[in-house]
């Protein structure tokens, strides 16, 4: 069974800074999904990841992917304020149709001046 | 781009009603269509997958009779919670894949299901 693991789940951090939020799953997957979601919202298509080595960045986020250590990263740099949200990791079930995701807890994210 | 829109956005209804919600791919055909249900402050739950033409797959723990699952369409599906009970009150999400990006997914915006 596909299980997928974030940390953290809090993450309170002050504007300018750095930080890294980590997603690890438990079986092969050949795509991962970062999302943004604000109070109330739906989901917000960040990133997708299909391969080993995988590198995306848009604006001050960046996203990774170690399929062998089955674990993605979604970086932050020099935080700011628009970036509080929650960000959700999701995997792709492998052979499972297009859109059959496992979903992570969600990391809320706070950014404070 | 793809989007997904969804009907209605908020639906508060009495206990033992049924209430539907819509879902719908508005500039592409969507073969398979998902259903996720979020409870406040939590991760979203895969309930099922909507296939055009055929059955519902639903994953474990989902009461295929209380959550009925009609893909009349390549655009359309729709969710119908039966006999809703207070413990449904949700946040229901739609998916789908546009054929031009089978690994993009878009989310629709969201249902909020309220019942008293």
């Amino acid at each position: 069974e596909l299980k997928v693991e974030q940390n953290p789940l809090f993450l309170s951090m002050q504007e300018g800074k750095n930080y890294t939020i980590y997603c690890n799953y438990s079986t092969t997957s050949d795509r991962l999904y970062w999302y943004r979601q604000d109070p109330g919202k739906s989901l917000e298509s960040l990133f997708v990841l299909l391969s080993n080595g995988a590198v995306k960045q848009e604006g001050r986020l960046m996203a990774s992917l170690d399929t062998k250590a089955r674990l993605s990263t979604l970086h932050i740099t020099a935080a700011v304020h628009d970036l509080s949200a929650t960000y959700f990791c999701a995997v792709g079930r492998d052979g499972g149709s297009q859109g059959n995701l496992i979903f992570g807890k969600g990391t809320k994210l706070s950014v404070k001046p | 781009g793809a989007v997904v829109s969804q009907h209605p956005s908020w639906v508060i209804c009495k206990s033992g009603t049924s209430v539907k919600i819509e879902c719908r791919s508005l500039d592409f055909q969507a073969t398979t269509m998902f259903w996720y249900r979020q409870f406040p402050k939590q991760s979203l739950m895969l309930m099922a997958t909507s296939n055009e033409g055929s059955k519902a797959t639903y994953e474990q723990g989902v009461e295929k009779d209380k959550f009925l699952i009609n893909h009349a369409s390549l655009t359309l599906s729709t969710l119908t919670v039966t006999s809703a009970h207070p413990e449904d009150s949700s946040f229901y999400i739609c998916s789908a894949s546009p054929p031009w990006g089978l690994n993009e997914q878009f989310f629709g915006p969201g249902t909020r299901l309220t019942v008293l």
